[in-house]
Order: C-alpha cells, then sequence, then structure tokens
C-alpha cells in the first residue's frame, strides 16, 4: 500500500469522448505526476504538478490536461480520445525535495 | 533528450537460477529507482539508488548504481516464482523538479 488512490480502476469510451482520471496522493506529498503505460511498455510521463501548477510535461498533445487541487490531489483530463490512448493510466506521487515516487494502482482506459 | 535502455526484454527461467537485468543511458540520472509491477498494478518500488557505485541488497535482490551514474543493474538470486513480473528501471533527473524517465521493463518469468 503506497497510499496513493485512484478512481476509476477501470473505463471505457468511445472516440471523440472526454475523461477525467482522479488520483488522491499519499499524506505530506505536494508533487503528483502522471504517466500513460501502453500494453508491455514502459509509464511514459505526461506531466507533474507542483502546488497547483504545472511544472514539468512530456511529449503529449494539449488535449491532455491537468489540475491539482489545494489538498494535492490531481486530474488528468483527456479530450477527443483517440483509439491510441488506451491504456494503463499512473499517478504518481512524492515530496518536492525528495526524488522517490508512490504510485497508484492506475486506472485502465479502454477507448472504442 | 533522455533514453533508458533495459536488456533483456524477456526472461524465461528455472527456479534457483540467478539473472541480472541491465538498464543503460547516456545520460547521468541524480538516482535511479527499480519497480515490479504486476499485470494491470501500479508499479511498486524496490529500491532507490542515489551514489555512483553504491550497492544495495534486498533479500535475495541486488542493485547496483554505475559509478557515473548512467546505469544500474539488478540482480536475482536463486530466484522464485514469487519473483515473477515486470521489472522497471526509471531515472531520475533535474533538481527539485525531478522528471523521470522509464525503461521498456524487463518481463521475467520464473518457472517452478
Amino acid at each position: 500500500e503506497t497510499g496513493v488512490t485512484q478512481s476509476p480502476t477501470h473505463l471505457i469510451k468511445t472516440r471523440g469522448q472526454q475523461v477525467t482520471l482522479r488520483c488522491s496522493s499519499q499524506s505530506g506529498h505536494n508533487t503528483v505526476s502522471w504517466y500513460q503505460q501502453a500494453l508491455g511498455q514502459g509509464p511514459q510521463f505526461i506531466f507533474q504538478y507542483y502546488r497547483e501548477e504545472e511544472n514539468g510535461r512530456g511529449n503529449f498533445p494539449p488535449r491532455f490536461s491537468g489540475l491539482q487541487f489545494p489538498n494535492y490531489s490531481s486530474e488528468l483530463n483527456v479530450n477527443a480520445l483517440e483509439l491510441d490512448d488506451s491504456a494503463l493510466y499512473l499517478c504518481a506521487s512524492r515530496s518536492r525535495d525528495q526524488e522517490t515516487q508512490y504510485f497508484g494502482p492506475g486506472t485502465r482506459l479502454l477507448v472504442l | 533528450t533522455q533514453l533508458l535502455e533495459q536488456s533483456p526484454q524477456f526472461l524465461s527461467i528455472q527456479e534457483g537460477e540467478n539473472l541480472t537485468v541491465y538498464c543503460n543511458s547516456s545520460s547521468v540520472f541524480s538516482s535511479l529507482q527499480w519497480y515490479r509491477q504486476e499485470p494491470g498494478e501500479g508499479p511498486v518500488l524496490l529500491v532507490t539508488v542515489v551514489t555512483g557505485g553504491e550497492v544495495k541488497k534486498l533479500k535475495r535482490l541486488t542493485f547496483q548504481f554505475g559509478d557515473a551514474r548512467k546505469d544500474s543493474s539488478l540482480h536475482i538470486t536463486a530466484a522464485q516464482p514469487g519473483d515473477t513480473g515486470l521489472y522497471l528501471c526509471a531515472g531520475a533527473f533535474g533538481s527539485g523538479t525531478y522528471k523521470y524517465i522509464f525503461g521498456t521493463g524487463t518481463r521475467l518469468k520464473v518457472l517452478a
């Protein structure tokens, strides 16, 4: 148990729809990162939030957006879903001054 | 662009055998983490190595960080079926606002 929770656990959407995924950080962690993990691959960094502001972004288009709230929980929003967006979406939290991050169980998204 | 290459990609061995997984990059990392991931779940942290040349042991698992902090290895002694899973390395770079890149993973299967 890492103390990081994600919801929902599974989700099925159709192409063109929008989706919101949620993450609750481990207590005391003020930094959250989101990753996309396609089947058989390692996680790919989407973006990172610190104190409600995005402070790092990977190679993902603007239709991937996020929010971090004052309690450090976070959302990942994906607009105009595409078939290739089908993946396991992971969030990870940490304290800003620590390098070790802890992952939630992930949300598996299937886009039909 | 930072890149982490993991090898081998797949490994199937008999119970009791030893194995080594490698994680290599041309980039210098401030730290490197090893995770194990079960299907449909988030990665679970095994260890973080920070200092060049550092060796850490976790029961039958031995982790080493290269002297130049560009590479790492994971050695498992007397593998057991419970060691089966996807092993991921992740390198941290930056300062304060750390970013992470993941290797592609090594899928290990230990046969009884």
